[in-house]
């Protein structure tokens, strides 16, 4: 259980132009789910919460205009890098948790986003 | 700053030894404590998470947790060459809305 899928598994595009990644909690509902940002040989870094109805949650630093976030409905949340530059290169993985207590984090397998 | 110390290593281990690796944490309010498994391009898959004071033991796995002195470890026991990966450490405050916040990973590698 707690598979969550993310799409697309790469994408390469041109500066300037927008992209969309797709997180889905495949058989549980996720009223939360998180957005993680990791460069090369570096962590995982937080971007933001994204809450299921209401505005998403930004880390500092993090310009909420550049990287919006929809989570329509409790299954589904995309993060849309919008113009892109070579600098938002990076590897982007979301995460969800099944409702209750101390679940722990599922986290999707990730997009590599290659902004040429 | 809430803070998640690992050593990034590599820690090299031979086939069959046990890996110990550790994990400090600044927020005395963490409360939960999970360690993930990265392999190279991928994304963390969780290996084991523990909630109190003590060891829990999961296969080859044993996650041993200190809250007075804020500290988590894992071991691995017969470690095998697909161990090799980097390990996360990641704690999780509830008061902040449970966001997990990551350690910098330690590389182990698994010689045969």
């Amino acid at each position: 259980g707690a598979v969550v899928s993310q799409h697309p598994s790469w994408v390469i595009c041109k500066s300037g132009t927008s992209v969309k990644i797709e997180c889905r909690s495949l058989d549980f509902q996720a009223t939360t789910m998180f957005w993680y940002r990791q460069f090369p040989k570096q962590s995982l870094m937080l971007m933001a919460t994204s809450n299921e109805g209401s505005k998403a949650t930004y880390e500092q630093g993090v310009e909420k205009d550049k990287f919006l976030i929809n989570h329509a409905s409790l299954t589904l949340s995309t993060l849309t890098v919008t113009s892109a530059h070579p600098e938002d290169s990076s590897f982007y993985i979301c995460s969800a948790r099944a409702s209750g207590g101390n679940s722990p984090l599922h986290f999707g397998n990730g997009t590599r986003l290659t902004v040429t | 700053q809430k803070e998640v110390e690992q050593n990034s290593g590599p820690l090299s281990v031979p086939e069959g030894a046990i890996a110990s690796l550790n994990c400090t944490y600044s927020d005395r309010g963490s409360q939960s404590f999970f360690w993930y498994r990265q392999y190279s391009g991928k994304s963390p898959e969780l290996i084991m998470f523990i909630y109190s004071n003590g060891d829990k033991e999961d296969g080859r796995f044993t996650a041993q947790l200190n809250k007075a002195s804020q500290y988590v470890s894992l071991l691995i026991r017969d470690s095998q060459p697909s161990d090799s990966a980097t390990y996360l450490c990641a704690v999780r405050d509830k008061a902040a809305g449970n966001k997990l916040t990551f350690g910098g990973g330690t590389r182990v590698l698994v010689k045969p």
